[in-house]
């Protein structure tokens, strides 16, 4: 069993603050980390999916990091807002098998 | 619509009384997954298949069949379920060709063993 680990467990920000958080994985036997976005009482749903050492992907104003060598991703969020209220979770893609991290729930208080 | 469908999407059952949990993608998507979800864990992979006739044990396979008969159809089968089966469970799929590619989750099936 492969550990994924995300920091921190739960966050509150302020809307318009900035933030993010941090997944750490495993720096052997990489094919790709992957993020989603998960809403309470909907499934997770893709944010990115991340191949390359110093990737950096960006979907408005949400943005990631890869760094393989140390086995570590960061997620951005740029002036959050209450519909970014969500648990951000990171997967770690070794072969075609998955390892999820618990998450980072995150709270946007208007 | 692009989606993947799982049936039902609640259920609450007895120890001992097979039941099967139906996952449906209308992507053509090679790869489909299943996982489940428990509180204070991450998603855990239970079992993932590569195409028709292709399966293979993800994390926490025990107490778990599947089959892939047709590319489309990928069912999570308990044969003797038990109260530590009582789970959130999500199929997954995704495109092989091309790349590492996202995941497309269904909405998920509440399962409850008594």
């Amino acid at each position: 069993i492969l550990n994924v680990e995300q920091s921190p467990q739960s966050l509150h920000v302020q809307e318009g603050d900035s933030t993010n958080f941090t997944c750490s994985f495993p720096s052997s036997n990489f094919y790709a980390l992957h993020w989603y976005r998960w809403e309470t009482a909907k499934s997770p749903e893709a944010l990115f999916v991340m191949t390359l050492n110093g990737d950096e992907k960006k979907k408005g104003r949400i943005s990631a990091t890869l760094n393989t060598k140390e086995g570590y991703s960061y997620l951005y969020i740029k002036g959050s807002q209450p519909e970014d209220s969500a648990t951000y979770l990171c997967a770690f893609e070794a072969g075609n098998q998955f390892y999820f991290g618990t998450g980072t729930s995150l709270t946007v208080i208007p | 619509e692009a989606q993947v469908t799982q049936n039902p999407r609640y259920l609450i059952t007895v120890t001992g009384k097979k039941l099967t949990v139906t996952c449906s993608q209308n992507m053509n998507h090679e790869y489909m997954s299943w996982y489940r979800q428990d509180p204070g864990l991450g998603l855990r992979q239970i079992y993932y298949s590569m195409n028709v006739e292709v399966t293979d044990k993800g994390d926490v396979p025990e107490g778990y069949k599947v089959s892939r008969k047709e590319k489309r159809n990928f069912p999570l089968i308990l044969e003797s379920p038990s109260p530590n089966q009582t789970s959130l469970y999500f199929c997954a799929s995704r495109l092989l060709a091309g790349g590492r590619s996202e995941q497309f989750f269904g909405p998920g099936t509440r399962l409850t063993v008594l």
